[in-house]
């Protein structure tokens, strides 16, 4: 089963931050959260992660809450083309590397 | 810079047949994965593979098998095709075994 947690969809207007949020609460202290996106069954698009601290890139932000329980990503000015499925990922990233999907969210941006 | 490419893009089989599927990594990635994603389902996890060898393996049958060749490409092979193998067939790079791994745009497998 998934390490991770996300409500099945979501709605943002063109424009405005889409936030994003993920429950990771059984996460181990060596496990980073890794976000990626899929667009009409393509191929998943990495995004971002982090381990503990906040991290921000020209894609997204990801807030990461002190207890590491949970996430969330920020898309700072959606726009019609970030309309995918999100998935936040828990990820070991060691030698017997197993990455579980959840089934995600999927963001639909309104213009 | 090239991404991570696979063939064949779609592909009709027929239940009982074999299938190969390939994938080359992003130039200077030593590590593959692959996974196998239904309609509507998430991806799930079936190898990987670093420096040829196999460093994880999902929970799916013996019909499937990989391996990785010396120039990092790898194969993915199914055999004794059921129709639950309809699925799209995801190949992911990454430098090391243990960094970030970019996906390619994945191979569509229809078992009729």
């Amino acid at each position: 089963d998934a390490k991770t947690t996300q409500p099945p969809s979501m709605d943002c207007a063109e424009g405005r931050a889409a936030n994003l949020p993920c429950n990771h609460s059984t996460i181990s202290g060596n496990e980073y959260v890794y976000w990626y996106r899929q667009i009409h069954s393509q191929g998943p698009q990495y995004i971002i992660h982090g381990l503990k601290n906040n991290e921000t890139n020209e894609m997204a932000s990801l807030i990461i809450t002190e207890d590491r329980k949970s996430s969330t990503l920020i898309l700072p000015h959606a726009t019609l083309r970030d309309t995918a499925v999100y998935y936040c990922i828990a990820d070991n990233a060691g030698n017997n590397r197993k990455l579980i999907w959840g089934l995600g969210t999927s963001l639909a941006v309104n213009p | 810079d090239a991404g991570v490419t696979q063939s064949p893009t779609h592909l009709i089989k027929t239940r009982g047949q074999h299938v190969t599927l390939r994938c080359s990594p992003i130039s200077g990635h030593k590590s593959v994965s692959w996974y196998q994603q239904v309609l509507g389902q998430g991806p799930q996890f079936i190898f990987q593979y670093y420096e040829k060898e196999e460093r994880g393996r999902g929970n799916f049958p013996d019909r499937f098998s990989a391996r990785q060749f010396p120039n990092y490409s790898s194969e993915l092979n199914v055999n004794a095709l059921l129709l639950g193998d309809s699925a799209l067939y995801l190949c992911a790079s990454n430098l090391y075994a243990q960094e970030t791994q970019y996906f390619g745009p994945g191979t569509r497998l229809l078992v009729l």
